[in-house]
């Protein structure tokens, strides 16, 4: 089976730097992504993992590390628009993706 | 560029009816994904299409199905609708080589058809 681990809610304050850590077990893996998704709106993709390390573009950065099974988004210079639902999601094979159930990030003033 | 569209933007149908959900794929893409969201819930994976064949399935029932068109364009189908359909139903394009294995290609998601069982 598959399964996806990440927190439910972040909450932070604009200007500030926020983690949205990722766990999953996985029969099949090739790569984790991460989506943002605002309320209601499309997924929109942020980046792709496909080997270990770290990927950085513009604000924000993820990170993979496949012997933990563990991933990360950073998010940084935080503005109110990056206030959305942020998903992790595993590349199963043929692109197919395996999400996360969310992390809603609220950002404050 | 034309993104992905969907249509209807939201539907309601009652219980025991069948309903059918379009996509216009991201033009160039020849893969296409389709993905049931429940509230609060992530994107869940129920089939693709590459080429107008199916390229992989979810853990979705039978009387879930889909077409691909020669134009990539693509339908779901869905029968017998029960309660628990109720979601948002999210397409995505992707250009694909409709090999297995690990090569990624991005995928570019519609805005969904939010449908509701009555």
């Amino acid at each position: 089976g598959q399964s996806l681990e990440q927190p439910s809610e972040v909450t932070a304050v604009e200007g500030a730097i926020v983690q949205i850590n990722c766990t999953y077990q996985t029969s099949g893996f090739y790569g984790l992504s991460w989506y943002q998704q605002h309320d209601g709106g499309a997924p929109t993709f942020l980046s792709y993992n496909g080997l270990d390390g770290l990927e950085e573009t513009g604000r924000f950065s993820s990170f993979l590390s496949r012997s933990d099974s563990y991933g990360y988004l950073l998010l940084q210079e935080l503005q109110m628009k990056d206030s959305a639902s942020y998903f992790c999601a595993v590349n199963s094979g043929y692109s197919t993706l395996t999400f996360g159930k969310g992390t809603m990030l609220l950002v404050s003033p | 560029e034309t993104g992905v569209t969907q249509s209807p933007t939201h539907l309601i149908k009652t219980r025991g009816q069948q309903v059918t959900l379009r996509c216009s794929s991201q033009s160039g893409h020849n893969t296409v994904s389709w993905y049931q969201q429940a509230l609060g819930q992530g994107p869940q994976f129920i089939f693709q299409y590459y080429r107008e064949e199916e390229n992989g399935r979810g853990n979705f029932p039978p009387r879930f199905s889909g077409l691909q068109f020669p134009n990539y364009s693509s339908e779901l189908n869905v029968n017998a609708l029960e309660l628990d359909d109720s979601a948002l139903y999210l397409c995505a394009s992707s250009l694909g080589t409709g090999g297995g294995g690990g090569a990624y290609n991005e995928q570019f998601f519609g805005p969904g058809t939010r449908l509701t069982v009555l």
